[in-house]
């Protein structure tokens, strides 16, 4: 079956780094996404890894292996509105395609 | 302004009244799905399409229909809902293969008595 492991739970304080880690196994994968949802909101994109290494964006980086099955999404210099869950997702349909599985989600605290 | 939106965003009922969630997309999106969010589940994929009459089932298509006969529209029916159908859903779009990002709707609050 198709398993995406995260942590429940992360805190951190302001002004931190904070690495959120996500690995699977899914029967097929074409790339791993993450997205962010605050209480009561829609999930919102954050990144998108195809291909082994980092990718930047801003305060948020987001790594792969995929040897390892294996990302972690990285966020700088926390802020209060940092505090939401993050969520892992793969794309496990064939190329191009639409099938997406999700994590369950590392709800992250930020604290002064 | 571009959006995704669902109607209604909340949505009581009674067990076997059948009931249509709609979804539409403002941004010519190819790709749409759907999905419910249930506490300690995250987010599960109901089904999704890649085009218009092109839909296939996610993971947990059981009790749900769709259609996308336009490209901004995708409903999502449920026949004969039951109380486990209780959870928050959410459309979702993005522009096709190649572009990962992923548009989620407001979301629908069902509760199923």
């Amino acid at each position: 079956g198709q398993s995406l492991e995260q942590p429940s739970e992360v805190t951190a304080v302001e002004g931190a780094i904070v690495q959120i880690n996500c690995t699977y196994q899914t029967s097929g994968f074409y790339g791993l996404s993450w997205y962010q949802q605050h209480d009561g909101g829609a999930p919102t994109f954050l990144s998108y890894n195809g291909l082994d290494g980092l990718e930047e964006t801003g305060r948020f980086s987001s790594f792969l292996s995929r040897s390892d099955s294996y990302g972690y999404l990285l966020l700088q210099e926390l802020q209060m509105k940092d505090s939401a869950s993050y969520f892992c997702a793969v794309r496990d349909g064939p190329g191009g395609g639409n099938k997406l599985t999700f994590g369950t989600g590392t709800q992250l605290k930020v604290e002064l | 302004e571009a959006q995704v939106t669902q109607n209604p965003r909340y949505l009581i009922t009674v067990t076997g009244k059948k009931l249509t969630v709609t979804c539409s997309q403002n941004m010519n999106h190819e790709y749409m799905s759907w999905y419910r969010q249930d506490p300690g589940l995250g987010l599960r994929q109901i089904y999704y399409s890649m085009n218009v009459e092109v839909t296939d089932k996610g993971d947990v298509p059981e009790g749900y229909k769709v259609s996308r006969k336009e490209k901004r529209n995708f409903p999502l029916i449920l026949e004969s809902p039951s109380p486990n159908q209780t959870s928050l859903y959410f459309c979702a779009s993005r522009v096709g293969p190649g572009n990962n990002e992923q548009f989620f709707g407001p979301g629908t609050r069902l509760t199923v008595l």
